[in-house]
């Protein structure tokens, strides 16, 4: 079956553009989850949610960070104002109630 | 918050031979830990899972052993090979499917042939 799917796989932006990371879960997985993981690092939590509420954003950095998932499926990743220091690999995976997270592969974003 | 520290940074070791990778964590309600192997640019896969009503759990040639009073965990890679050079990660969380997962930083494994 399909995994997690995340799009785009690289995405290079200007310092102080808008971005937007598209995560397609798995069919049927209610829990949704964002990590942050810069180089040589491991994955740093931003965000999950459980259906289309986001059940924890303690992990995301400032206010020009925000998520969504409107129905319960597909979740897209906003960063506005990008910063140079915002370059790194976001992740996205997805749960069901009972199983491990499954990862998608990342969306690389370089902000020059 | 949940606290996940991971040791070594670093492992080489040569073909054949084991592999031990440490963690703790600092938050007593952690119930679950997966460990997760990253190749270069891919996401993070699961190899091993363990719950806090396990102490010891094993799949072929992974273990994994929990530690629930001191709050380490430990993966054992046995007959190490070449193809199990790769980032490490172990993790921890109240449970599956709904709970925040927190991350050690990794352990790069190299396996020398």
């Amino acid at each position: 079956g399909a995994g997690v799917s995340q799009t785009p796989s690289n995405k290079v932006t200007e310092k102080g553009k808008y971005v937007e990371l598209r995560c397609d879960p798995i069919s049927g997985h209610t829990a949704l989850y964002w990590y942050r993981q810069s180089l040589g690092q491991g994955p740093e939590f931003l965000i999950y949610f459980q259906g289309t509420g986001a059940a924890d954003d303690s992990g995301l950095p400032n206010d020009r960070f925000f998520a969504v998932r409107p129905e319960g499926s597909v979740s897209t990743l906003k960063i506005q104002r990008t910063e140079r220091g915002d370059s790194a690999v976001y992740l996205c995976a997805s749960g069901a109630p009972n199983s491990p997270l499954h990862f998608g592969n990342g969306t690389r974003l370089t902000v020059t | 918050g949940e606290n996940v520290e991971q040791h070594p940074s670093t492992l080489s070791v040569q073909e054949g031979d084991s592999a031990v990778i440490k963690c703790t964590y600092s938050d007593s309600a952690s119930n679950y830990f997966p460990w997760y192997k990253q190749e270069l640019g891919k996401g993070p896969q699961l190899i091993i899972d363990i719950r806090s009503n396990v102490g010891e759990k094993k799949d072929q040639r992974i273990a994994v052993t929990l530690n629930k009073t001191a709050k380490h965990f430990s993966l054992h890679i046995t007959e190490t090979q070449p193809e199990d050079s790769a980032v490490y990660f172990c993790a921890a969380s109240m449970g599956t499917g709904g709970f925040k997962t927190i991350f050690g930083a990794g352990t790069r494994l190299f396996v020398k042939a």
